[in-house]
């Protein structure tokens, strides 16, 4: 199975700030790694396909880069709306595997 | 727009067989490209992929489950099922269903349906 290692496990932010969140798998999966945001008590969300690839509805502060093992979201000027769970996962090859999960939460 | 829904009980006894069903509204599960998954989400942990299925009956299962996991399509339906066997307490937890888009990722996911494993 491939392993992706997602960090941090949570993060303190204020509204306006940029947070930085990284995944790391334990071989490269090309471009296949995919962003979701989880709100409490809701299901994931697709953010970013493709490591880089906004779905239609999500806002351009959002930004997804990375190929091969490493890959980054960057959130910038948090909103209110963005405090939430987000995790990666990679679609390389089956089993799909998702990172731990990091809880971005008010500073 | 696409919509699932999973239907099913809530409360399994330990030993028996989860089952559940996922209703797709608002297209069709027959499009090329589209797999149909199975995820489910401990109490407050992270996600697991348990497997998917493709409309032609084609099935990839997570290695960790494969050997009590079921997952069937029936397109007449627009529907496809999750049957787990033997279940314990460890197998309590959200279990959603989604639209898998091959290997871009889970565009449309159902609410996701708590079951609990308890006598």
């Amino acid at each position: 199975d491939i392993q992706v290692t997602q960090s941090p496990s949570s993060l303190s932010a204020s509204v306006g700030d940029t947070v930085t969140i990284t995944c790391r798998a334990s071989q490269s999966i090309s471009g296949y790694l995919n962003w979701y945001q989880q709100k409490l008590g809701e299901a994931p969300d697709l953010l970013i396909y493709g490591a880089s690839s906004l779905q239609s509805w999500v806002p351009s502060r959002f930004s997804g880069s990375g190929s091969g093992t490493d890959f980054t979201l960057t959130i910038r000027s948090l909103q209110p709306e963005d405090f939430a769970t987000y995790y990666c996962q990679q679609s390389y090859d089956t089993p799909l595997t998702f990172g731990g999960g990091t809880k971005v939460e008010v500073k | 727009q696409v919509q699932l829904q999973e239907s099913g009980p809530g409360l399994v006894k330990p030993s028996q067989t989860l089952s559940l069903t996922c209703t797709v509204s608002g297209g069709s599960m027959s499009s090329d490209g589209y797999y149909w998954s199975w995820i489910r989400q401990h109490p407050g942990k992270g996600l697991e992929w348990i497997g998917y299925i493709y409309y032609t009956g084609s099935i990839y299962y997570n290695p960790s489950l494969r050997s009590r996991v079921t997952i069937l399509v029936d397109t007449s339906k627009n529907q496809f099922s999750l049957k787990l066997s033997s279940v314990t307490a460890a197998d309590t937890a959200t279990y959603y269903c989604a639209r898998t888009q091959q290997q871009l990722g889970d565009d449309f996911w159902g609410r996701g349906i708590l079951v609990t494993v308890s006598s």
